[in-house]
This record gives C-alpha cells, sequence and structure tokens, in this order.
C-alpha cells in the first residue's frame, strides 16, 4: 500500500525565521505527483506546492520551496520569512497510479511573534 | 481553479437518521472525490464519485452506509446513513481535472451524532 510518512507531528517557529517540514513516501510507481496542502483553523484545503516526479528541479512558490529527492523518496517542505498566516496544518500528499490524493498525517505549524 | 461550494457547513443529527452532503462546483471538472477528516487528523477517502455510475469505495466504506450520487459532471451528494456517534467526524468533497493536477476542496461538513 502506498504511504505517505510525516514525522512531525507539531512544528514551532518564530516569524521571519525559515522551517522545513519533512515528508517521506513509499510507491513502485516511477511516475507520480507530490503535493503540500495546508489547512488553517477555517478548514479550507490550500494548495501550496506542487512537484511532478519526473522533474527533477525542485519547485517554489514565492517563500515556499521543495526539497525533493527521489531516489530517497523524500519530499521536504521549507518555509521562509515564517508569517502569522502560515500558522495551519500541513499535509504532504501524492498521487500515482490513481487519481485520489494519499496524505501523510499532517503537521501542526504554530508561527509565534 | 475552482470554488467548491459544500452544504451544509455543520449539523448535529440523532443516532439512527440519515444525512445528506451537496456539493457544488462552478465549472466542470473530471473527478470527485468524498473524503473523511477527524478532528486534528488527516483526510481518508471515502469514495471516488464517478458520474452516471455506481461510485469507487475504498476499503472499509460501503454503498449502504455511504451511498453517493453524481448526476452530473459538477454535483454530487454523499448520505451518511443510519448514523451513529462514530460518525461524528468532518466530511470533504474535493474535485480535479486531471491526474496529479491541483485538487480543489470544499470547506467540509463537521457532522457530530448525538
Amino acid at each position: 500500500a502506498q504511504t505517505v510518512t510525516q514525522s512531525q507531528p507539531e512544528m514551532s517557529v518564530q516569524e521571519a525565521e525559515t522551517v522545513t517540514l519533512s515528508c517521506t513516501y513509499d510507491t513502485s510507481e516511477s511516475n507520480y505527483y507530490l503535493f503540500w496542502y495546508k489547512q488553517p483553523p477555517s478548514r479550507q484545503m490550500i494548495l501550496v506546492i506542487r512537484q511532478e516526479a519526473y522533474k527533477q528541479q525542485n519547485a517554489t512558490e514565492n517563500r515556499f520551496s521543495v526539497n525533493f529527492q527521489k531516489a530517497a523518496k523524500s519530499f521536504s517542505l521549507k518555509i521562509s520569512d515564517s508569517q502569522l498566516g502560515d500558522t495551519a496544518m500541513y499535509f504532504c500528499a501524492f498521487v500515482d497510479s490513481g487519481y485520489a490524493l494519499n496524505f501523510g498525517k499532517g503537521t501542526s505549524l504554530l508561527v509565534t511573534p | 481553479s475552482a470554488v467548491i461550494s459544500q452544504k451544509p457547513s455543520r449539523d448535529i443529527c440523532q443516532r439512527g437518521t440519515s444525512l445528506t452532503i451537496q456539493c457544488q462546483v462552478d465549472s466542470q471538472v473530471t473527478m470527485m472525490f468524498w473524503y473523511r477528516q477527524q478532528p486534528g487528523q488527516s483526510l481518508t477517502l471515502i469514495a471516488t464519485a464517478n458520474q452516471g455510475s455506481e461510485a469507487t469505495y475504498e476499503s472499509g466504506f460501503v454503498i449502504d452506509k455511504f451511498p453517493i450520487s453524481r448526476p452530473n459532471l459538477t454535483f454530487s451528494t454523499l448520505t451518511v446513513s443510519n448514523m451513529s456517534p462514530e460518525d461524528s467526524s468532518i466530511y470533504l468533497c474535493s474535485a480535479g481535472r486531471d491526474r496529479g493536477t491541483e485538487a480543489f476542496f470544499g470547506q467540509g461538513t463537521r457532522l457530530t451524532v448525538v
């Protein structure tokens, strides 16, 4: 079975600092897609960043970037210049042979002043 | 992008009753899904809603308990039948256009069964 592991249930970072959330996954497919989603207290799931496995270049979206290590099946998210609005639950997810997202258990990130 | 409207946003129901949750997308999508999320926990896929045919259920979820309809490309319903307190959870609708592209989510329905 495909799995996604997020080993950090909770993390805290000060405003303007950098934080890295870890994620590992397991799949036997060679073509798949990786995602980080953010869920603030409003419950609305928001796409943070997306990576296609066949692309070696790490995806970036403004203050958010990933470190994609395909051989290690690792997909960590780096948040630079953390802001109070980044406080949320962050889910790592992937899609391989199917269409639906497989989610990790999530990391609760708290950004403090 | 796509905007998903999900109704109701929350409900408190008596055990033994049923609740139908509606999901409306503002544009045509290929795929629609239903997830369950215990508070503070991850999302678990219940089923894929297929247009014009029976939904595809994940292990541990059955049609008699969670009947799903998808009459067209933009609308789906999930019914939680014969509810018990164990069904108390957040139910989320999701939709997408192609495999591996962004999935859009409704704001969820918080269900409490008493």
